[in-house]
């Protein structure tokens, strides 16, 4: 099993509205990440978490809340949001060792509205 | 700060030919690794090829090879005999050895296939 599951595949919310955004691997990988990609470009790192403890927010507002329950689910929580923050939400995964590669799940196309 | 550019919006090949897309870097650091990534319209991100830098030999994966010049800090990727479904958005990709795989993406290039 050499993939990564984000649910929803697609969301529409409004700027009040709270939701959550789900990602889950069963490849044993040890550290996740979410990465945020606007429309014609490239993926930008939001947060990555190692052995469940987040190692690394790149100065993401507060309005995104990350959480890794398991090693093996990660969760982006969603609150008051603004219409720029539309985008494809992308979960990716891989071993703790340095020399493996990313594995990236389909992502979250959302909508704020 | 690293940075990785990727020169071509846009490349067009014909099918069963070959396209090459470039990518240079900036790096001060002698130990990474770079990859080449596909985005097809099914949004998911395929890793295409990866190339670690203390290696001198090219990384090759099937119809897909990669031109690695460490001085020129370039790393293009060839895609022979090509297929229908190799069109989508490519990007390249840099990571520090030391920086687990916190990865910067170059800007991409679209490639397109003509039957």
């Amino acid at each position: 099993d050499t993939e990564v599951t984000q649910t929803p595949k697609h969301l529409v919310m409004g700027m009040t509205n709270k939701k959550s955004l789900k990602c889950e691997q069963h490849m044993g990988h040890r550290a996740m990440y979410w990465y945020k990609q606007k429309a014609k470009k490239p993926p930008e790192l939001m947060f990555v978490y190692s052995y469940e403890k987040l190692s690394i927010n790149e100065s993401v507002p507060s309005r995104f809340s990350p959480e890794c329950p398991n090693s093996s689910l990660l969760n982006l929580h969603l609150h008051a949001l603004q219409p720029e923050d539309s985008a494809l939400y992308l979960c990716a995964s891989s071993q703790r060792s340095l020399n493996t590669e990313a594995f990236f799940g389909q992502g979250t196309r959302l909508t704020v509205v | 700060a690293q940075t990785v550019t990727q020169s071509q919006p846009e490349m067009s090949v014909q099918e069963a030919e070959t396209v090459t897309l470039s990518c240079t870097y900036d790096t001060s650091e002698s130990d990474y690794y770079l990859f080449w990534y596909k985005q097809p319209p099914s949004r998911q991100m395929i890793l295409v090829i990866r190339q670690e830098a203390y290696k001198q030999q090219n990384a090759t994966e099937n119809r897909f090879s990669v031109n690695f010049q460490k001085a020129a800090k370039s790393f293009s990727l060839k895609i022979s005999d090509s297929q229908l479904g190799d069109a989508a958005m490519y990007f390249c990709a840099y990571r520090r050895a030391a920086a687990g795989n916190k990865l910067t993406f170059g800007g991409g290039t679209r490639v397109l296939v003509k039957p």
